[in-house]
């Protein structure tokens, strides 16, 4: 089984519809992240928690809204879905050690139509 | 600048080596990294390298840093057709504050038989 499970893979929706991405990971790590990848663009930071009680806005939050359930959960929400929001999303998740290296989900395709 | 560059595309015959080319953005970034995205599959950890060294090798792959002109290259000698992905070059910036890592938009790689 994956350390870092993301459901579901694929999902097509309507624009204005409420969608969730759910992440769960089992390696025990604290912090968590979401990322967007557009082609061309690499990996954008939407949301990164560090803990329970430690919910952070990156780079492109607005549209977004994120709940941290549990240490090893970490959901992301679009309230009100739009077609530029179409995208593929990787949650991620990080020990704290000096490195800092990422372990990456398999990705959430969504398409808003 | 604002963004971690590199060239979106490199093609190169198999057995040859391959070079990708990455530029950061924040001189006391105290890690470099790069990472490799296959088809269907989230980010994976391929090496990374700590800013106090020019030069770091693992295998067939060996990384240069360049502190004075911000800039990392990735070198993967006798690229095989499993190489064939996408590498992102990501940085950890000082300014972040919490560490989340900073990508660039990724280089393909397509090696031809």
């Amino acid at each position: 089984d994956a350390d870092v499970t993301q459901t579901p893979r694929n999902r097509i929706t309507k624009t204005g519809k409420r969608i969730m991405l759910e992440c769960s990971q089992t390696k025990g790590h604290d912090r968590m992240y979401w990322y967007r990848q557009d082609p061309g663009l690499g990996l954008q930071l939407i949301y990164y928690s560090f803990d329970v009680k430690d919910i952070n806005k990156g780079e492109i939050s607005d549209g977004y809204s994120v709940s941290r359930q549990a240490q090893a959960k970490f959901s992301l929400s679009l309230e009100s879905a739009i077609p530029n929001q179409t995208a593929l999303y990787f949650c991620a998740t990080s020990s704290p050690g000096a490195t800092g290296e990422l372990f990456f989900g398999e990705g959430s395709r969504l398409t808003v139509l | 600048g604002e963004d971690v560059e590199q060239s979106l595309f490199l093609s190169v015959r198999e057995g040859d080596s391959s070079v990708i080319n990455c530029t950061y953005t924040d001189s006391s970034s105290t890690y470099l990294y790069w990472y490799k995205q296959e088809p269907g599959a989230g980010l994976q950890l391929l090496t990374y390298i700590f800013s106090n060294m020019d030069m770091k090798q693992d295998q067939r792959l060996t990384v240069l840093l360049n502190k004075k002109d911000k800039h990392l290259s990735l070198r993967i000698a006798d690229t095989q057709t499993g190489d064939s992905a996408i590498y992102f070059c990501a940085e950890k910036r000082a300014d972040t504050g919490r560490r989340a890592l900073t990508f660039g938009s990724g280089t393909r790689l397509q090696v031809q038989p």
